[in-house]
């Protein structure tokens, strides 16, 4: 079955500098790509996705990219701010969000 | 507000007893999907279902059962607990399978 990985698993910035996530996959059939924000005592919050014919999207801070080939996909943000830091998810699923495989999660920390 | 509301909240069981958790969706999301998120981790896929149809499964025994109601409600019912149970439970919702999903606050459960 699919398998998501995910590194950092934290990542500390300054406030407004860049932070990257990354994450691979295992199962080349994969080809919905979405990114999530769990704060603490919340449900995850979709921030952005991705579909397997498209190798970048933006959206403001935000950009999500993706290499088929490689099997890997990241996320960008750009001018963090101190409400950025949450546990950001990546996941990946087949037949366009079936069922998500989720990665373990990277604890993003902004300090002001 | 997401539109996913969980109940109850927080909930604390023994072993061997049965508990069902609930989900109300918004209106037109004919899609659920469970969740189950242990301490630190990622959440890893119950089941989901689509008109009240079980649409795909994935690694849980069958004391991890479902039902979705045509009023957009749905139950997760977990018999015969045990500690590995205790977990936040989510529930995610779309108009279709593919569509984003939105995900409630979840439901943590303490077995003990």
């Amino acid at each position: 079955g699919e398998n998501v990985e995910q590194h950092p698993s934290t990542l500390s910035v300054q406030e407004g500098d860049s932070a990257v996530i990354k994450c691979t996959y295992s199962d080349s059939a994969s080809n919905y790509f979405p990114w999530y924000k769990q704060e603490l005592g919340k449900g995850p919050q979709l921030i952005i996705d991705i579909r397997s014919n498209v190798g970048e999207k933006k959206d403001q801070r935000i950009a999500v990219t993706l290499n088929k080939t490689a099997k890997h996909f990241s996320l960008h943000i750009t001018e963090t701010q101190p409400e950025d830091s949450a546990v950001y998810f990546c996941a990946a699923s087949k037949n366009y969000g079936q069922n998500f495989v989720f990665g373990p999660g990277t604890r993003l920390s902004v300090l002001p | 507000e997401t539109g996913v509301t969980q109940s109850p909240t927080h909930l604390i069981k023994t072993r061997g007893q049965q508990v069902t958790l609930r989900c109300s969706s918004q209106s037109g999301h004919n899609t659920v999907s469970w969740y189950q998120q242990a301490l630190g981790q990622g959440p890893q896929f119950i089941f989901q279902y689509y008109r009240e149809e079980e649409n795909g499964r994935g690694n849980f025994p069958p004391r991890f059962s479902g039902l979705q109601f045509p009023n957009y409600s749905s139950e997760l019912n977990v018999n015969a607990l045990e500690l590995d149970d205790s977990a936040l439970y989510l529930c995610a919702s779309s108009r279709v399978p593919g569509d984003g999903y939105t995900f409630g606050s979840g439901t943590r459960l303490t077995v003990v």
